[in-house]
């Protein structure tokens, strides 16, 4: 397996509170990627990173902010979760711009 | 438009039979083109990847890309209990997001 680790892998959080994600990977990969699964949906890319403090929005990028200030650690920030933010977050890694990705565990996350 | 469109499903195939997965893609300049499975809570992962017009062949897989149509499948012959699962395309564009489809859920019955 890849050596990608999201944590938490479960949270509960209420309505307006700050949450953060976090993704380590041990690969070195250069690529990032921040998911969320709802069902209907399939994976919908939130923000990504091509490199250190280098990033940029997906498709459903409102609400959520990143950070990636060293290789190894990509962060997804909801600044004030709200309950539509209820989903499964996934993070995913790749080696180069198209090359095939490797996704985490992911994280289950319920606002309240 | 989405980026990436697939056959809404759910397919429904019996033991041993061909199961035809299509997706759609909007930027005509993708280059990378990928088959995910996922089974119930569980993580994404690779089954097949083709960057070339035409076809690949991997085991039980075939991934056929025509880029004048925008156009990726996946066949599965000898369908298997074991491959019960959705299928996610991933397309990856020229500015380098990686994007998906809403996923068909294939059932095989036994």
């Amino acid at each position: 397996d890849a050596g990608i680790t999201q944590s938490p892998r479960h949270k509960v959080t209420e309505t307006g509170t700050p949450v953060t994600l976090r993704c380590h990977q041990t690969e070195n990969h250069r690529y990032m990627y921040w998911y969320r699964q709802d069902p209907g949906h399939g994976l919908r890319l939130i923000h990504y990173s091509y490199g250190v403090k280098d990033t940029d929005k997906g498709e459903v990028s409102d609400g959520y902010s990143v950070s990636r200030s060293k290789t190894e650690d990509f962060l997804l920030t909801l600044e004030s979760a709200t309950s539509s933010q209820t989903s499964v977050y996934f993070c995913a890694i790749a080696t180069g711009q198209g090359t095939e990705a490797f996704f985490g565990q992911g994280t289950r996350l319920t606002v309240v | 438009q989405k980026e990436v469109e697939q056959n809404s499903g759910p397919l429904s195939v019996p033991e041993g039979a061909i199961a035809s997965l299509n997706c759609t893609y909007s930027d005509r300049g993708s280059q990378s083109f990928f088959w995910y499975r996922q089974y119930s809570g569980k993580s994404p992962e690779l089954i097949m990847f083709i960057y070339s017009n035409g076809d690949k062949e991997d085991g039980r897989f075939t991934a056929q890309l025509n880029k004048a149509s925008q156009y990726v499948s996946l066949l599965i012959r000898d369908s298997q209990p074991s491959d019960s699962a959705t299928y996610l395309c991933a397309v990856n564009s020229r500015d380098y997001k990686l994007s998906f489809g809403a996923g068909t859920t294939v059932t095989v019955r036994a």
